[in-house]
């Protein structure tokens, strides 16, 4: 059971390019979150989706993307990335109601 | 989501009980309490939650006042491995979790 997978761990973009980082569960979760974490700080929403078919924005969603592509994947989009999207990023999943999220290990994403 | 408020940093000597505190003074009746902890950036680790009683598993307590104006998370024999940053989160069903910026804890050998 692999749980929150992610992928890449590691990337570095140059300004302006675009990629897409990659998130899936196999845990039949509902809800699947993205946040970011940047240096000595603690988590930030990005955007989030409660269920297949439903996305929403948390609290720092500008310049991103994402598509729920089916229940397993949840994926996030950077157009065209700037050197204040270098970060940490970090993928999670959780069924629905009052239980606990899990987490994938990150993508640590470089923008030069 | 109500605010949480935590100290940023605590030592605690290795075998000893780790108290860590977390203030949630605003909370709502349907708001749970959520810790979490977080070991050298790593993903986020779920350690417990609770409502208003009292809870216990394999990795900590969690205490809660009567008022549910605060909350404490104890980990009853420190180790070094829980050197990390703990999170304390509430969060009403449906609604998101929103981290702050945690209590970083030093377990000192």
């Amino acid at each position: 059971n692999a749980g929150v997978t992610q992928t890449p761990k590691f990337q570095v973009l140059k300004t302006g390019q675009s990629m897409t980082l990659q998130c899936a569960q196999d845990m039949n979760h509902n809800s699947m979150y993205w946040y970011r974490q940047d240096p000595g700080m603690g988590l930030r929403l990005i955007y989030y989706s409660a269920s297949e078919g439903t996305t929403d924005k948390g609290e720092v969603p500008n310049g991103y993307n994402v598509s729920r592509l089916n229940k397993r994947e949840f994926s996030l989009r950077l157009e065209s990335a700037a050197p204040s999207q270098t970060s940490v990023y970090f993928c999670a999943s959780r069924v629905q109601g009052n239980t606990e999220a899990f987490f994938g290990q990150g993508t640590r994403l470089t923008v030069v | 989501d109500a605010k949480t408020t935590q100290p940023p940093s605590m030592d605690c000597a290795e075998g000893r009980a780790a108290n860590l505190p977390c203030n949630h003074s605003t909370i709502s009746g349907n708001e749970y309490v959520y810790w979490y902890r977080q070991i050298h950036s790593q993903g986020p680790q779920y350690i417990i939650h609770g409502l208003k009683n009292n809870e216990t598993n394999e990795m900590a307590s969690l205490i809660i006042t009567e008022d549910r104006k605060s909350s404490t998370l104890i980990l009853p024999h420190a180790t070094l491995r829980d050197t990390a940053v703990y999170y304390c989160i509430v969060r009403a069903t449906g609604n998101q979790f929103y981290f702050g910026t945690g209590t970083s804890l030093t377990v000192i050998p």
